[in-house]
């Protein structure tokens, strides 16, 4: 079992690109979570998927950022027209059953330049 | 809504001695209660995990304690040693674990211990 597998590990954009960053959760794992880390501070929730549905998406921005969690692939967290203030470590999670806690990926660190 | 403190924030201690990391929260109905620790540009690296109906939690040199009832936790490292380096982060999950509830993450403590 390979983990949480996340991609790619860092990524440079410029001011007004789109990032995209993707998230492979554990094997026989549906449920997938994202975290967003800013320097200094704690990790914040942003979105909660499973497959083809999102269940919690309240800790996402309003605006430029949307995720998913189709049937086949990855979960892809999609940023638009990013700004330096979105630069941040972006972590993944996924859990089987509650009674087993979260496993995270190693992140993928987002430099806007 | 849940918040999650931890003390001290950074803690710098020779090697070999016993240390306590303390983790409070402010909603005590919670699920369960995870420690993490987190290596420089790394991930996450579970620790341990415990149940909202469980006392504490062992694994190796490490020893979690949970009282839900005052909303605090301690994680205890024995016979500390350098690579036990890293930031030690506490988290919660909320509710009855069978709703939409993520993970409330407290800052850390950045722990540091000398050779």
């Amino acid at each position: 079992n390979a983990g949480v597998m996340q991609n790619p590990r860092h990524l440079v954009r410029r001011r007004g690109q789109e990032a995209r960053l993707r998230c492979s959760p554990m094997k026989g794992h549906s449920h997938v979570y994202w975290y967003r880390q800013l320097p200094e501070e704690g990790l914040k929730f942003m979105v909660y998927l499973q497959k083809e549905n999102i269940i919690d998406e309240s800790g996402m921005p309003k605006e430029r950022f949307s995720a998913e969690f189709p049937k086949e692939g990855p979960s892809i967290l999609r940023i638009q027209q990013v700004v330096r203030g979105d630069s941040a470590a972006y972590f993944c999670a996924s859990e089987g059953a509650r009674s087993y806690g979260y496993t995270f990926g190693s992140g993928t660190r987002l430099t806007v330049v | 809504k849940q918040e999650v403190t931890q003390i001290p924030a950074a803690l710098s201690v020779p090697e070999g001695e016993n240390l306590v990391l303390n983790c409070s929260f402010t909603d005590s109905a919670i699920y369960n209660l995870q420690w993490f620790r987190q290596d420089p540009g790394k991930g996450l690296t579970s620790l341990l995990l415990i149940q909202s109906s469980q006392r504490e939690q062992t694994s190796g040199r490490l020893n979690a304690s949970l009282d839900k009832s005052s909303g605090r936790s301690t994680l205890y490292i024995a016979a500390s040693q350098p690579g036990d380096s890293a930031t030690y982060l506490c988290a919660v999950i909320n509710g009855d674990g069978g709703g939409a509830d993520g993970l409330t993450f407290g800052k850390g403590t950045h722990l540091i211990i000398q050779p």
